[in-house]
């Protein structure tokens, strides 16, 4: 089975600065799909950035661009230039890209503070 | 065009009754999934549906939790003779399935089920 993890329950971040989420992923597979998920005090999930296992090349989408490892299995986001908007809880997620299973494998989620 | 809608927003309900959840997928969307959000446990995968293809019910913590899909469309989550741990934010996502292009799920505002 595969899992997600998650190491920072909390991180903090000055409005206009950089900062970077960690992930990690144990995985036998090779083929697979990765992604960063938002979710603000609405509970509304917002997909933020995917990435193939297959490309080496990292996603990026405006001011959110991911570290892929896939040797490491280590996923990271990183927000550049912080805006209040930002503040929620991000997830990690992993899907299989192959079989049957098509469920999103969860980490357990980053608290991300904006600080004006 | 419009997103994952789920209902009720909000349900509380004494221990031992029933309840039920109701997801409006996307529309065009084949495959719809149900995750759980709860504190002790994070994001759970519950149930998955694509098409008219036999449900992946590996997700239900027990026999009280059913769903069923009706049309192809809107999806009915039921949960028998409830318990507190049963509190939680039950979560739905859509998405076009194995056979389109785009797997990313797209998830409705969930509802917070609270078992008192």
């Amino acid at each position: 089975a595969q899992t997600v993890t998650q190491s920072q329950p909390e991180m903090s971040v000055q409005e206009a600065e950089t900062v970077t989420l960690s992930c990690t992923y144990d995985t036998s597979e090779s083929d697979y799909y990765l992604f960063w998920y938002k979710q603000p005090p609405s509970r509304q999930m917002i997909l933020v950035i995917r990435q193939e296992a297959y490309k080496q090349q990292n996603a990026t989408e405006n001011r959110f661009s991911v570290n892929f490892q896939k040797a490491a299995k280590s996923f990271s986001l990183k927000i550049s230039d912080s805006q209040l908007g930002d503040a929620a809880m991000y997830f990690c997620a992993y899907r299989s890209a192959g079989g049957s299973a098509r469920q999103l494998t969860f980490g357990s989620g980053t608290q991300l503070t904006v600080l004006p | 065009g419009a997103g994952v809608s789920q209902s009720p927003s909000n349900k509380v309900t004494e221990k031992g009754k029933d309840v039920e959840l109701r997801c409006d997928p996307i529309s065009g969307h084949t495959a719809l999934y149900w995750y759980r959000q709860s504190l002790g446990q994070g994001l759970e995968f519950l149930i998955y549906f694509q098409g008219n293809s036999a449900p992946d019910k590996s997700g239900l913590p027990s026999d009280r939790f059913s769903a069923e899909r009706t049309g192809g469309s809107v999806s009915t989550l039921t949960i028998q003779r409830t318990q507190q741990e049963d509190s939680a934010v039950y979560l739905c996502a859509s998405s076009l399935g194995p056979s389109g292009g785009a797997y990313e799920q797209y998830f409705g505002p969930g509802t917070r089920l609270t078992v008192t």
